[in-house]
């Protein structure tokens, strides 16, 4: 699987935009990205994914750039319910494709 | 979206005991399923991926005898931590895919304590 890199940490005003940046410079052809967050002690929750285009959902959106090297995650009005770590992961879609994380990004909302 | 359960939610055992953890896909049938690790401010590490019917496949370093893997049905997939020791003491994390969706989904984790 391709590996991504995000930024360690970042902050965010309540109600403000939060963009999170992801770079998948070797991401495959076949190959998803996918956004989960990690609220502490508990299991990944899933936000959205994309192949090519750009997607919204009533979470989040997710742009992907046209060389799908990278891809920025929004989310339009952060709360503090925000705060979490982000994870950024390109896989392939199937049903046996494992999902390797990385160390993510620690999103602090503030108010 | 699809719902992955595990139970217990935590656990805290003695060393040299065994502790089990299922992981169940509640409205959907997984052949695949996957088993992850996380220790204290670490990210989430696989450990091996449980085949429906067949033998798990397990992520190098991975002790295949310590953490026992059984898939015995399309939705339940078992850890068996044996012989546990205070090393072991982590999160530990399933999930599965839903044919009918790209993305898996997770349970809400186990946290194993080993004294």
């Amino acid at each position: 699987d391709a590996k991504t890199t995000q930024p360690t940490s970042m902050d965010c005003a309540e109600g403000r935009a939060a963009n999170l940046p992801c770079n998948h410079s070797t991401i495959s052809g076949n190959e998803y990205v996918y956004w989960y967050r990690q609220i502490h002690s508990q299991g990944p929750q899933y936000i959205i994914h994309g192949l090519k285009n750009n997607e919204t959902n009533e979470m989040a959106s997710l742009i992907i750039t046209e060389d799908r090297k990278s891809s920025t995650l929004i989310l339009p009005h952060a709360t503090l319910r925000d705060t979490a770590v982000y994870y950024c992961i390109v896989s392939p879609g199937g049903t046996a494709s494992k999902l390797t994380f990385g160390t993510g990004t620690r999103l602090q909302v503030t108010l | 979206g699809a719902v992955v359960s595990q139970h217990p939610s935590w656990v805290i055992c003695k060393s040299g005991t065994s502790v089990k953890i299922e992981c169940r896909s509640l409205d959907f049938q997984a052949t695949t399923m996957f088993w992850y690790r996380q220790f204290p401010k670490q990210s989430l590490m696989l450990m091996a991926t449980s085949n429906e019917g067949s033998k798990a496949t397990y992520e190098q370093g991975v002790e295949k005898d310590k953490f026992l893997i059984n898939h015995a049905s399309l939705t339940l997939s078992t850890l068996t931590v044996t012989s546990a020791h205070p090393e072991d003491s982590s999160f530990y994390i399933c999930s599965a895919r839903d044919g009918g969706y790209t993305e898996a989904f997770f349970g809400q984790g186990t946290r194993l304590t080993v004294v």
